[in-house]
């Protein structure tokens, strides 16, 4: 069965912190992995990976993927109270065009 | 717990046929959302309902119609399929300002 982890489910760090969120999964037919942000309604694009090894950045956050180990990693650098919210993995997988979404790392940055 | 159900996983539907997308969670959650998530784009919402009775129009309502007659259930209307709606559609529900669930997705094709 197709399925996406995260972890850690909840986190609470200070400002200044730097975060590591992680996202394993394990599909069949792998096409892409994606991070959101989720806040109060719609979740926010961040990045889509489909290359191992390839770093992407944006401001203070930036993602890598893992093909071999199956797993992504979401880092937040210097992190502000703005940066609090739940994070979404997902991987869209090929056959059927599925996309299976992890349950979420709710992450709440003191001030 | 199911969690959050859709049917039909698939479709083709002809252009100004009509459909209903259905979506059901068993968790008691209030706030239901139907989202389209496009090839390598984010998702957009396009209604949401904060409970049984009230929706609201999301950022991409145009072409589409919801109803909440009950907790459970809050199916998505198609009226004149338009090939510009073949997408993805996502159903996800969660309690206020908590963790969005999300459906297996419906995959919907209008030729």
């Amino acid at each position: 069965e197709d399925k996406v982890v995260q972890s850690p489910l909840s986190l609470v760090v200070h400002e200044g912190d730097t975060v590591t969120l992680n996202c394993s999964y394990e599909v069949t037919n792998f096409r892409s992995l994606l991070w959101y942000k989720q806040e109060k309604k719609a979740p926010t694009f961040l990045f889509m990976l489909t290359s191992s090894g390839i770093e992407k950045k944006s401001g203070r956050l930036s993602s890598i993927l893992d093909k071999k180990e199956l797993f992504s990693i979401l880092n937040i650098t210097a992190t502000q109270t703005g940066d609090s919210a739940v994070y979404l993995c997902a991987v869209d997988v090929n056959r059927d065009d599925k996309i299976i979404f992890g349950k979420g790392t709710r992450l709440h940055i003191l001030p | 717990n199911a969690g959050v159900t859709q049917t039909p996983k698939f479709r083709i539907l002809k252009i100004g046929q009509s459909m209903t997308l259905q979506c059901t969670q068993d968790m008691n959650h209030n706030y239901m959302y139907w989202y389209r998530q496009d090839p390598g784009m984010g998702l957009k919402l396009i209604y949401y309902s904060v409970g049984a009775g009230i929706t609201d129009k999301g950022e991409v309502p145009n072409g589409y119609n919801v109803s909440r007659s009950t907790t459970e259930d809050f199916p998505l209307r198609l009226e004149l399929a338009a090939p510009s709606q073949t997408s993805v559609y996502f159903c996800a529900s969660s309690y206020p300002s908590e963790t969005q669930y999300f459906g297996p997705g419906t995959r919907l094709l209008v030729l």
